[in-house]
């Protein structure tokens, strides 16, 4: 039973415009929840973390919301730049085991 | 430092064939995991291991093995490849307790069994 979900798998934002990536979970049970980034033929990096005791963290232009309530994450990318284009992941770890969502994969349009 | 290395980058195998798909890390790194990343879907989690010693099943361990006899290295085994192994496979490590656990991925190794 996949334990974090992401719904969309393609966004499409113009440069310049915020993005909004979001991320489902049903185990509440972990610590923190982490997002990555991947561009093709390569492997994944990580991009933000957001603690389970914190409802939001943010780093330059990426801020990550935690909604625990509703058991929800989303991530934020203001301004979008071309460069943001890549597959972004979500995922929890417990005890050096991780669980990844689906992907979503952005494009930002010049 | 070089980070977390894996070896091939590429491999076709026939079916039934076995092989070793290496990864390496020089970061001290206490855990280490494998994944695979089929089409359109996220990372699954094939094996992992939280020190030398000892190791794990993730959740698609079957035709695979794994062994960590020091904390660098942690190869993969395939027992005898079938075409369902297809796949793009990751190593990651990461640190152990220090908070939110960022993991550190490999290029990946791109197989394709016939």
């Amino acid at each position: 039973d996949q334990q974090v979900k992401q719904n969309s798998p393609s966004l499409s934002v113009q440069e310049g415009r915020i993005s909004i990536l979001n991320c489902d979970y049903t185990n509440s049970m972990f610590d923190y929840f982490l997002w990555y980034k991947k561009y093709p033929a390569e492997g994944p990096t990580f991009l933000i973390s957001i603690s389970s005791i914190k409802d939001k963290n943010e780093d330059g232009r990426f801020t990550v919301f935690l909604n625990k309530s509703a058991k929800h994450l989303s991530l934020h990318i203001v301004p979008s730049q071309p460069g943001d284009s890549a597959v972004y992941f979500c995922s929890n770890t417990n005890a050096g085991k991780s669980t990844f969502g689906d992907g979503t994969t952005l494009t930002v349009k010049p | 430092n070089a980070g977390v290395t894996q070896t091939p980058k590429f491999q076709v195998l026939k079916t039934g064939q076995s092989m070793t798909l290496q990864c390496a890390q020089d970061m001290n790194h206490e855990y280490m995991s494998w994944y695979r990343q089929d089409p359109g879907m996220g990372l699954r989690l094939i094996h992992y291991s939280v020190g030398a010693g000892i190791t794990d099943q993730g959740e698609v361990p079957n035709g695979y093995n794994v062994s960590r006899s020091t904390t660098e290295d942690f190869p993969l085994r395939l027992l005898s490849a079938a075409p369902s192994q297809t796949s793009v496979y990751f190593c990651a490590s990461s640190f152990r307790d220090r908070g939110y656990n960022e993991q550190f991925f490999g290029p990946g190794t791109r197989l394709t069994v016939l």
